[in-house]
């Protein structure tokens, strides 16, 4: 069946530091792709969506390529800020079912 | 103003007794879901229903029953026969109709089992 893997956290880096979340997947078909963020204590958020081979998705920073040939969909930001600190889902929905498989989840800490 | 609300946010339950988490949503969308939450596992899927009164089981159905009589409204009852029930429950939503969306989440119920 389809599935997602992502690293296993906690993920520590200073503040400014480069992020990298690995995420990926395995699919009969062509999914789409979604990176969500929890922060404590609150439910999901959507951050950043790409729904074919190649799109990026992005958003406050962050970005993800959809990449087919690798069955990737990593997470990256240039800098990272304390306020990014949170759980980061990688997902996939596919053949228009209605219903997302979620990875485990990273924790990421950002130390000031 | 429109959103998915969980209520309510904390809740106490003792061994044995059946609790309903509550979770309503004023956007319109079709389908919704129940997800169970636990430390370093990741969301799980308990319930959804895509359309009223119809509902399927997830991966980890056995213990919990649900509803769908209303668009608005997906009530989750957890049982005595969950044997684990302490976690965090999310609600979710989805537009529906086989578009491609993300799904929407509520705040979630924090359950405890005493």
């Amino acid at each position: 069946g389809d599935s997602v893997t992502q690293m296993e956290g906690p993920v520590t880096l200073s503040e400014e530091a480069f992020l990298t979340i690995n995420c990926t997947y395995t699919a009969t078909g062509y999914p789409s792709l979604f990176w969500y963020v929890q922060y404590p204590g609150e439910g999901l958020q959507l951050l950043l969506k790409a729904t074919k081979a190649d799109d990026k998705g992005s958003n406050k920073g962050f970005e993800a390529t959809y990449r087919k040939e690798t069955t990737s969909f990593h997470l990256e930001k240039g800098s990272v800020q304390v306020s990014d600190s949170a759980v980061y889902f990688c997902a996939l929905e596919e053949n228009r079912d209605d219903k997302i498989i979620f990875g485990k989840g990273t924790r990421l800490h950002i130390l000031p | 103003d429109g959103g998915i609300t969980q209520s309510p946010k904390y809740l106490f339950r003792k061994e044995g007794q059946n609790v309903t988490l509550s979770c309503e949503q004023n956007l319109n969308h079709d389908a919704m879901y129940w997800y169970r939450q636990d430390p370093g596992q990741g969301l799980r899927l308990i319930y959804y229903s895509q359309i009223v009164n119809d509902f399927q089981k997830g991966d980890i159905a056995e213990g919990y029953s649900v509803s769908r009589e209303k668009k608005e409204s997906f009530p989750l009852t957890v049982t005595s026969a969950q044997k684990n029930p302490t976690a965090f429950y999310l609600c979710a939503t989805h537009r529906g109709g086989g578009a491609v969306n993300e799904q929407f989440f509520g705040p979630g119920t924090r359950l405890t089992v005493l």
